[in-house]
């Protein structure tokens, strides 16, 4: 199942919205997760199941969708949220990736 | 604190193999699944195999079926991935993450193993 993100590249200045989306080629119903990644680690877990925060997570991140449609919202933007976020579905087999949306704190 | 600790990089050779390791610390990986996930530069992260370790049964993406083996060791709760017949196009960073399943959300990862070919 092909997840395309859009849109590649999201600048956004500090305290702001930022609106990351994902579609599916198919339905992935509501196992839909996004991690972060920041240059140098390993993709971070932040949602789950659509819209269930992982551990640790502020309450800033939150998810939405459904079907094939998904939303990752930061609802007030600080500069450690500079990173590339991917969505992942894991409805159908092989779980695959979205390639990410580069978010850019101004 | 959960910690899935990876070997280093690694340097090979057009058509050898690699092997690369993924040690769990801080739970042990009774109830979890381990997973393989690449990251080639420019590219998608891309699931490659999975491995239930305390029955050391795995399933693998077809992209990989036959070029990639896991097995684990439940004695030091540690994973193993060999590739082989490498070529140019397996130069990326190989990340382990550890899921319910193959199909789940992955909560903790290695750190990453860059393999250069």
């Amino acid at each position: 199942v092909v997840m395309t993100q859009s849109p590649v590249i999201l600048s956004v200045s500090p305290g702001e919205r930022a609106i990351l989306s994902c579609r599916g080629g198919q339905r992935v119903n509501s196992k839909l997760a996004w991690y972060q990644q920041k240059p140098g680690q390993a993709p971070r877990l932040l949602i789950y199941d659509t819209s269930t925060r992982a551990t640790g997570v502020p309450a800033r991140f939150s998810g939405s969708g459904s079907g094939t449609e998904f939303t990752l919202t930061i609802s007030s933007l600080r500069s450690e949220d500079s990173a590339v976020y991917y969505c992942h579905q894991y409805n159908n087999w092989p779980s695959t990736f979205g390639q990410g949306t580069k978010v850019e704190v101004k | 604190q959960v910690q899935l600790v990876q070997s280093g990089a690694e340097v090979k050779k057009p058509g050898s193999s690699v092997r690369v390791s993924c040690r769990s610390s801080g739970d042990t990986l009774d109830t979890y699944t381990i997973s393989w996930v690449r990251q080639a530069p420019g590219q998608a992260l891309e699931w490659m195999a999975g491995i239930i370790p305390i029955f050391g049964t795995s399933n693998y993406a077809q992209n990989f079926q036959g070029r990639v083996a896991l097995s684990a060791d439940k004695s030091t709760s540690t994973v193993y991935m060999e590739l082989s017949s490498l070529t140019s196009d397996d130069t990326a960073l190989y990340f382990c993450a550890r899921g319910y399943s193959s199909q789940t959300q992955f909560d903790f990862w290695g750190q990453g193993t860059l393999v250069t070919v």
